[in-house]
């Protein structure tokens, strides 16, 4: 069974940052993996898709990585702004063909002026 | 192109009673999938349907059932509320078929049981 796991449950950042966020999955049998943006009690906005034979992809001022080895994905914040105060949660589809998303509990980001 | 509708936005409902919570695919898709997104938690699977028939389901009772409609819309119905199902309901939908799409989500149905 797929589980996953996304570190720091929280953090907080002063705007201009460059930041972090680490995602970890157990089964290494995924079709991609995906980086959503939440705002509070909103729906999931698709911010990154990385296919199982890519190792990045970018869009703006946000970078994916995927390590399917080691289990891991990272996306990479430039430049933070206030705006991009949310959750991002990170999802991991697997082979099987079903859209059947595995997801982190996501990390909720603060980013101050 | 229109994206994915889910309604209603709100909904308070009694223990004990059924809900029935609405989904409209985005154009050109033809697979849906609900999902239960607990306060403080990630969304959990709860089933999809493609093709009007279930073909996965998470770890969810029976009492969570569905249906796909021809124009690929859906409905998630929930029998005897329990308390633990207060959630942000999502729908999602894809394109499953040569070459599969990403999943486009809704806003989401809010549920609250008391």
């Amino acid at each position: 069974k797929q589980e996953v796991t996304q570190i720091p449950a929280a953090l907080s950042v002063p705007e201009g940052e460059n930041l972090v966020l680490n995602c970890s999955f157990t089964d290494s049998a995924i079709y991609n993996l995906q980086w959503f943006r939440q705002d509070p009690g909103k729906g999931l906005t698709s911010l990154l898709l990385i296919q199982s034979s890519q190792r990045e992809q970018t869009s703006g001022r946000l970078n994916a990585s995927l390590d399917k080895s080691s289990g891991r994905s990272t996306l990479y914040i430039a430049a933070s702004q206030p705006g991009d105060s949310a959750t991002y949660l990170c999802a991991a589809l697997p082979n099987s063909g079903y859209s059947t998303l595995t997801f982190g509990k996501g990390t909720m980001l603060l980013v101050s002026p | 192109e229109t994206g994915v509708t889910q309604s209603p936005t709100h909904l308070i409902k009694t223990r004990g009673q059924q809900v029935t919570l609405r989904c409209s695919s985005q154009s050109g898709h033809n697979t849906v999938s609900w999902y239960q997104q607990a306060l403080g938690q990630g969304p959990q699977f709860i089933f999809q349907y493609y093709r009007e028939e279930e073909n996965g389901r998470g770890n969810f009772p029976p009492r969570f059932s569905g249906l796909q409609f021809p124009n690929y819309s859906s409905e998630l119905n929930v029998n005897a509320l329990e308390l633990d199902d207060s959630a942000l309901y999502l729908c999602a939908s894809s394109f499953v078929g040569q070459g599969n799409s990403p999943l486009h989500f809704g806003n989401g149905t809010r549920l609250t049981v008391t």
